[in-house]
């Protein structure tokens, strides 16, 4: 089982539809997890920290399930500027104590006009 | 100042060549990164420095060099690599060396070795 599994996609959805990615991590000891969002040809960039109470910006909506091991994203309202590769990241400790950053393949989301 | 700056943004280099590419920030981040990414992948660690000290080095060939002059800049030297190496180089840095706040990246180095 990979360390953090994600859906490639991609989502391609209409102008205003909702749509939901999720994440599995197998690391029950994982302690910050975070969505990032990353342009063709660009740098990632921190789009949520991810808080097991739920947090929201706006339009998104992250979800931590400890229990489950999964970390979600909603996206209401879907824009065209929304178009891009959605990661989610899974940070904690390796075997040796050191800090391990993971990376998912990341989902690449498509809005259509 | 909120950013992590890189140069160079394009590198073309032969395999004989030496090269560096450079990164700083002025945030008063712990950690810094460098992270490699291919084409439609997530991007892979390669070292981390924390509070300017080599704390991972993820089994990178010794062709890359990593170097850490202060808590501010962070190097990566390139020597007789391989077309494979050709990648986007991305440096990032945390505030935290547990990097529990989420990391800042560079806007990459795009290499191309011939």
């Amino acid at each position: 089982r990979k360390e953090v599994e994600q859906d490639p996609g991609p989502f391609n959805v209409p102008e205003g539809a909702t749509v939901a990615f999720n994440c599995t991590y197998s690391n029950s000891a994982s302690q910050s997890f975070f969505w990032y969002r990353q342009d063709c040809r660009k740098e990632p960039k921190l789009l949520m920290s991810v808080y097991s109470s739920g947090n929201e910006d706006g339009r998104f909506t992250a979800q931590l399930n400890r229990a489950s091991q999964y970390i979600s994203l909603l996206i209401r309202d879907s824009k065209l500027s929304d178009s891009a590769t959605y990661l989610c990241v899974v940070n904690g400790r390796n075997s040796g104590g050191y800090q391990k950053v993971t990376f998912g393949i990341g989902t690449k989301l498509q809005v259509i006009p | 100042d909120t950013e992590v700056t890189q140069t160079p943004k394009h590198l073309v280099m032969g395999m004989t060549n030496k090269k560096s590419l450079k990164c700083e920030q002025h945030m008063g981040h712990r950690a810094m990164y460098w992270y490699k990414q291919k084409a439609k992948k997530p991007p892979e660690l390669m070292f981390v420095y924390s509070y300017e000290k080599l704390s991972i080095n993820e089994s990178v060939p010794s062709r890359f060099s990593p170097e850490c002059p202060n808590s501010s800049l962070l190097n990566l030297h390139l020597h007789a690599l391989q077309p494979e190496d050709s990648a986007l180089y991305l440096c990032a840095s945390s505030q935290l060396s547990t990097g529990d706040y989420g990391y800042t990246f560079g806007s990459g180095t795009r290499l191309t070795v011939v």
